[in-house]
This record gives C-alpha cells, structure tokens and sequence, in this order.
C-alpha cells in the first residue's frame, strides 16, 4: 500500500516569509510525527498527534511553528517569518494501526521536506 | 535531553561483517530502533529491540542490554549498497516519539 507522503518535496523561501508543509500519513495510522533533520545530523523531534489532537509538542522550537490535523489524517506544519536557521528536512512519520497501540509502534517516514529559508 | 552517541562513519570492505555500537542513558528506556538513511532518503526501519538479547533479520541483526545502555546493530556479508547512515533511536516514554543519534555513515568498499 501507499506510504507516508509529503509535499512539497522542495521549497524554497525567503527569510520572514510564511510555509505550509503537508503531510499524509499510512492510511489508518492513528499516530503522525513531525521531524526535522539537519545536515549530517539525526531527526529532531518537534511534535506527535495522536488523532485530532496534539500528545505532545513539547520539540516545537518557538512559537512561530505550528501544527494541525483537523481530521485525524493529513497534518500540516506552519512555520510563521522563517529564519535562515529554520532550512532543514522535515520529517514526517506515522505509527500504528487503528485499534492498536502496541510496544513495538514502528514509525514509518515520509521522505521529507527540504525547505531553504534564503 | 539523552545523549545518544554512535561513531561517525565506519568503512569496510563488501562481503565482510560490520558492527555499529549504539550507547544510550537507561533511565526511562522503553525501546531501542534502528534505521537505514540513504542519501536524501527517508529513513527506513530496519530492527527493534525492547528485551535483552539478540534479534536476527537475515543479514542484519541488533543486540540490546538494558543495563548497560548499550545496543548494536550487526551488518553481515555487507554489499555496495549498504552504504548508508545507520541511526539509532531510543524511546523514552510510552507515546512514542524517538530520541535519534547522529547516525553512522557505513562506507562499503569494493
């Protein structure tokens, strides 16, 4: 089946300017994450949701960055007046089945966002 | 936060056996994950371990001790392209949002 997919897969902005970045998780995934990764280093987490609403946005850097899944699926991430420091990949993943909320809750990525904030 | 810490890169040569070691802090361990990052790719899942004791996936296999706060990630009969970032991931609560390493870069050699 399908897995997570993100678009765009490219964007670039300039600094002080507003980016939308979607996310489409597995079909049925209760659990979606947001990531981002620097060059030469691991993801960084930013913020999980479990259906609706958000478990915990606790790697959320400021308050310029904002999350949403309105209906349990599709998330998009909002980052206001973006700064040179905020050009990276942004992963998004998402994790078990609807019903089930085992130990092993493998997270499945989507291949990223890279956004450039000139 | 938990310091995860992985060596760099480790390069060895195709068709040879190569161990990437993984220390982690065990206060709230609740699972260790690794992950295959090609260039400009997704991570992909690769093995979990929650249990002491070794998991095998054909050429691949992981080991876990808790107490030690020590994992591995075993890569047998290594071929060309096996070359790739090698990430450890530790969870540390039961929501599941992972704490990543810097990552391995593995350079398979003819």
């Amino acid at each position: 089946g399908a897995g997570v997919s993100q678009t765009p897969s490219n964007k670039v902005t300039e600094k002080g300017k507003y980016v939308e970045l979607r996310c489409d998780p597995i079909s049925g995934h209760t659990a979606l994450y947001w990531y981002r990764q620097s060059l030469g280093q691991g993801p960084e987490f930013l913020i999980y949701f479990q259906g609706t609403g958000a478990a915990d946005d606790s790697g959320l850097p400021n308050d310029r960055f904002f999350a949403v899944r309105p209906e349990g699926s599709v998330s998009t991430l909002k980052i206001q007046r973006t700064e040179r420091g905020d050009s990276a990949v942004y992963l998004c993943a998402s994790s078990s089945p609807a019903g089930q909320m085992s130990s092993t809750d493998t997270q499945y990525f989507g291949p990223g966002t890279r956004l450039t904030v000139l | 936060g938990q310091n995860i810490d992985q060596p760099t890169e480790m390069t060895a040569t195709e068709g040879a056996i190569v161990q990437i070691n993984c220390t982690y802090q065990t206060s709230g361990f609740n699972g260790l994950f690794w992950y295959q990052q090609h260039a400009g790719e997704a991570p992909t899942f690769l093995s979990y371990n929650v249990l002491d004791g070794l998991e095998e996936k054909g050429r691949f296999s992981s080991f876990l001790s808790r107490s030690k706060g020590y994992s591995y990630l075993l890569l047998k009969e290594l071929q060309m392209k096996d070359s790739a970032s090698y990430l450890c991931a530790v969870r540390y609560d039961s929501w599941g949002k992972l704490q990543f390493g810097a990552g391995t870069q593995v350079v398979v050699t003819p």
